[in-house]
């Protein structure tokens, strides 16, 4: 059974970067999309951008300035940095398997931007 | 982006009740669509994609119906676990967009 497991702080001050990672245990990392999503407090669930195992990425256009995603495959996990944070970034951040019909899920993190 | 918009946003219902929710797309998205069952706390559940098939061991009570821009998710049978918000998912066009969500709440 594969599962997925963010970490990361779980508070982050205004301008900083946002940095978690997920790891990904029960299978192989290899010959998938993964990506990364988030769920503000109240609101719809957001896609932020994935990454296939290979290294290629793809970003929403409304983050795509300030997101970056990277991948290690020899240790199974993948990363999100997001940079110059506001108090809007603050949401549950999940990682996930695919960039839709997404059938394995972090836990989620619950991520405060924060002076 | 495509806009997804889900009714009702919420809905009262009783164990053993048939509950329908709608997606509509703001273009059409042929059958690139997805429903997933978010419990209070929990990551998202996939119950349905490419608009009808059934994800591997989800109950046959929910069925996913529609095409282009019109979407429904049936759940025949409510039962205490169902009680939770369902949301929609295009993949046809890029980025992937969500559903507002349909909260099913206890009669």
């Amino acid at each position: 059974q594969v599962q997925l497991q963010e970490s990361g702080p779980g508070l982050v001050k205004p301008s900083e970067t946002l940095s978690l990672s997920c790891t990904v245990s029960g299978g192989s990392i290899s010959g998938y999309y993964w990506s990364w999503i988030r769920q503000p407090p109240g609101k719809r669930l957001e896609w932020i951008g994935y990454i296939y195992y290979t290294g290629s990425t793809n970003y929403n256009p409304s983050l795509k300035s300030r997101v970056t995603i990277s991948i290690d495959t020899s240790k199974n996990q993948f990363s999100l940095n997001l940079s110059s944070v506001t108090a809007a970034d603050t949401a549950v951040y999940y990682c996930a398997r695919g960039p839709a019909a997404i059938d394995y899920w972090g836990q989620g993190t619950l991520v405060t931007v924060s002076s | 982006d495509i806009q997804m918009t889900q009714s009702p946003s919420s809905v009262s219902a009783s164990v053993g009740d048939r509950v329908t929710i709608t997606c509509r797309a703001s273009q059409g998205i042929s059958s690139y669509l997805a429903w997933y069952r978010q419990k209070p706390g929990k990551a998202p559940e996939l119950l349905i994609y490419a608009a009808s098939n059934l994800q591997t061991g989800v109950p046959s009570r929910f069925s996913g119906h529609g095409s282009g821009t019109d979407f429904t998710l049936t759940i025949s049978g409510l039962q205490p676990e169902d009680f939770a918000t369902y949301y929609c998912q295009q993949a046809n066009s890029f980025p992937p967009t969500f559903g507002g969500g349909t909260t099913v709440e206890i009669k």
